[in-house]
This record gives C-alpha cells, structure tokens and sequence, in this order.
C-alpha cells in the first residue's frame, strides 16, 4: 500500500461538471498539498493545510475548493472548470509545515485531469 | 524569491554509464534544502536524495549523488551505473527555511537506452 493515495486516476469532465478529487495519507502526517503539474511548467502548490487548517492558498481561482475534513484525506472539489485547467493534480503530505528545509514530500500519483 | 533551472529537457543514456543531471537555483537565503524528486510514467513523485546548505559532504544515497557547489548555486544529481529503470522525469526543488513552499524546477526527461 503507497503512502499517499489520489484518486481518481483519470478524470474527463465538461466545463459544467462538478467533480471531486480525493486523497488520502497512510503515514500519519500532519500536513498536505495540492501541486498542479501542466506540461512543461514547473509544478504549481496550490493549497497547504497544517492538521486541517488551510495555511496557504497560493492565488488559485475559486473554481478549485479545497476541503480538508481530517489529517488523513484532501480534497479537491472542481466546478466550472476551464480547458486550461487540464493537468495532472498532484496530492503530497508530510510530517509537518516545512518548518526545517529538509522536510521532505511525499506524493501521490496524481489525476490526470482533462477538461473539454 | 526562489528559482530552480534545469536546463536540459531531455538526455539518452546507454545503460550502465553514469549520468549528470544539471539544476541550478537562486535564492538570496543562507538557510535552504536541496531536493532530487524522480517521476515514473506512473505519475507518483518519489524523493530520491537531499543536500542542506550547511551540509559540508556531498550527499550519497545508494546510485545516487549530488554534486553541490554552493559557490556556483548548482546541486547536479549523478546517477552512477545506470539502469532501464531509471528511465523517468527527474525534478530538481528548493525549500527555505520556515517556507511552505517546495520550489520546482521544470524537470529532465531521462531515458536508458539498452
């Protein structure tokens, strides 16, 4: 069993859809992310909670709500999403807020999102 | 605020050799972290190794290494006796200290050539 858990894998959805992306930590962290990796950009953090309390919320557009109900499980909830907004969606957790500089990620296997 | 270069796209290796990916970063802190993630086809992240800025050692995990030149602001991963394997995306990051922010760079596509 994998640490961090993301699903779905796959997700094809029209720009009028309401879908939720799910995530999960199997390692007893206390904190998790949301990174957008687009092809040939660097990834992108998109939200940081800290033992369920958002920290950061790095400019995103409120089409992308986060929830986070508990340390274990993220979630990424999609509304009216753009065709730019086709990527793969990154979940990570790690023992704490990065408060040393080696505090390491550890990530899931993405969804690969595509919006038409 | 903080950037990572990588500035090679992609590299073919023949298997067994060694191979150098490149990663420069700017940062004006004194405090930072290194960061080698590799990204197989299936999507998931997998930390590889890591170099603290006060870390005097070069460091060493199992094939992998990491060629810090702090002067020069470069910490190059060397990937010793390659294998098919290795065959992935590799991501150069960058932390500061007491940042959330894990700092990407756009990655080397690696590929082992039989």
């Amino acid at each position: 069993e994998t640490g961090v858990t993301q699903t779905p894998r796959h997700l094809v959805m029209g720009m009028t859809n309401k879908k939720s992306l799910k995530c999960e930590q199997h390692l007893g962290h206390n904190a998790m992310y949301w990174y957008k990796q687009s092809a040939k950009k660097p990834l992108e953090l998109m939200f940081v909670y800290s033992l369920e309390e958002r920290v950061e919320n790095n400019s995103v557009p409120s089409r992308f709500s986060p929830e986070c109900p508990n340390s274990s499980h993220l979630f990424l909830h999609l509304h009216t999403l753009q065709p730019e907004d086709s990527a793969l969606y990154l979940c990570a957790s790690s023992q704490d807020v990065r408060v040393s500089t080696n505090e390491k990620l550890f990530f899931g296997s993405g969804t690969q999102l595509s919006v038409l | 605020a903080q950037k990572i270069t990588q500035t090679q796209p992609g590299m073919f290796v023949q298997e067994k050799e060694a191979v150098t990916l490149d990663c420069t970063y700017d940062t004006s802190d004194q405090s930072y972290g290194l960061f080698w993630y590799k990204q197989p086809s299936s999507g998931e992240m997998i930390f590889l190794i890591y170099q603290g800025s006060y870390d005097e050692q070069n460091a060493t995990e199992g094939r992998y290494s990491l060629n810090f030149q702090k002067a020069r602001k470069s910490a190059n991963l060397v990937i010793s006796a390659s294998q098919l394997g290795d065959s992935a995306m590799y991501f150069c990051a960058m932390s500061l200290s007491g940042n959330e922010k894990l700092t990407f760079g756009t990655g080397t596509r690696l590929t082992i050539i039989p």
